[in-house]
């Protein structure tokens, strides 16, 4: 069974330009969480949603970053602007149901802005 | 001060030995706690959950203490596959997942 895919895998881009990540949650799980990873501040939840409806999105940074979910099978995050300081592994998840429990990370992007 | 603490190590072991690690939350109302694993440039995995009596799966051991406000994670007989980082996640409840920074841990032959 797949798992949870995310694309790019990796991602150089330049400050200013325009990024998009895109998730394909596991199917038939109705979560779905967007992560961020850096050294200094760890793994910090930046939106989820459940049923497609974005639940919590207070963990997004500001305004340059946004997120998606037309289907259950689809999820996008973009950065509009990008800035250097976005550099970081951004991390799918899925689950089921909404209690949060067990969820099942996608391999990540590794983005870097120069 | 963060949710979720933890000692970042890195903790380095031989084969064989026993390791422990320690969190501590700072949520009381806190309803959940797991550990998951990553291994280097891998996504995290979830390795067990913790409940309150305290639970065992093969070599690893997983203690909540409420009172204290801390979980731990017991590993036995190190194996040098045990390598990787093991974060600490609490969960309030009906709510977000909350992620500590991670302890890293080495064996070594």
């Amino acid at each position: 069974d797949a798992g949870v895919i995310q694309s790019p895998r990796h991602e150089v881009t330049e400050m200013g330009q325009e990024v998009t990540l895109r998730c394909k949650p596991i199917s038939g799980h109705n979560s779905l969480f967007w992560y961020r990873q850096t050294m200094m501040r760890g793994l910090e939840l930046l939106i989820y949603f459940n049923n497609n409806v974005p639940i919590d999105d207070s963990g997004m940074p500001e305004d340059r970053f946004s997120a998606k979910m037309p289907n259950a099978s689809f999820s996008t995050l973009k950065i509009q602007p990008s800035e250097p300081r976005d550099s970081a592994v951004y991390f799918c998840a899925s689950s089921l149901g909404q209690t949060q429990e067990t969820q099942y990370f996608g391999p990540g992007t590794r983005l870097l802005v120069l | 001060r963060k949710e979720v603490e933890q000692d970042p190590g890195p903790f380095n072991v031989p084969e064989g030995a026993t390791v422990a690690f320690n969190c501590t939350y700072s949520n009381s109302a806190s309803q959940s706690f797991f550990w998951y694993r990553q291994d280097c440039r891998k996504e995290p995995k979830l390795l067990m959950s913790v409940y309150s009596s305290g639970n065992e799966d093969g070599r690893f051991t997983a203690q909540l203490n409420r009172a204290s406000q801390y979980i731990s994670l017991l590993i036995r007989d190190s194996k040098l596959s045990d390598s990787a980082t093991y974060l600490c996640v609490v969960n309030r409840f009906a709510d977000k997942l909350i992620f500590g920074t991670g302890t890293r841990l080495q064996v070594f032959p």
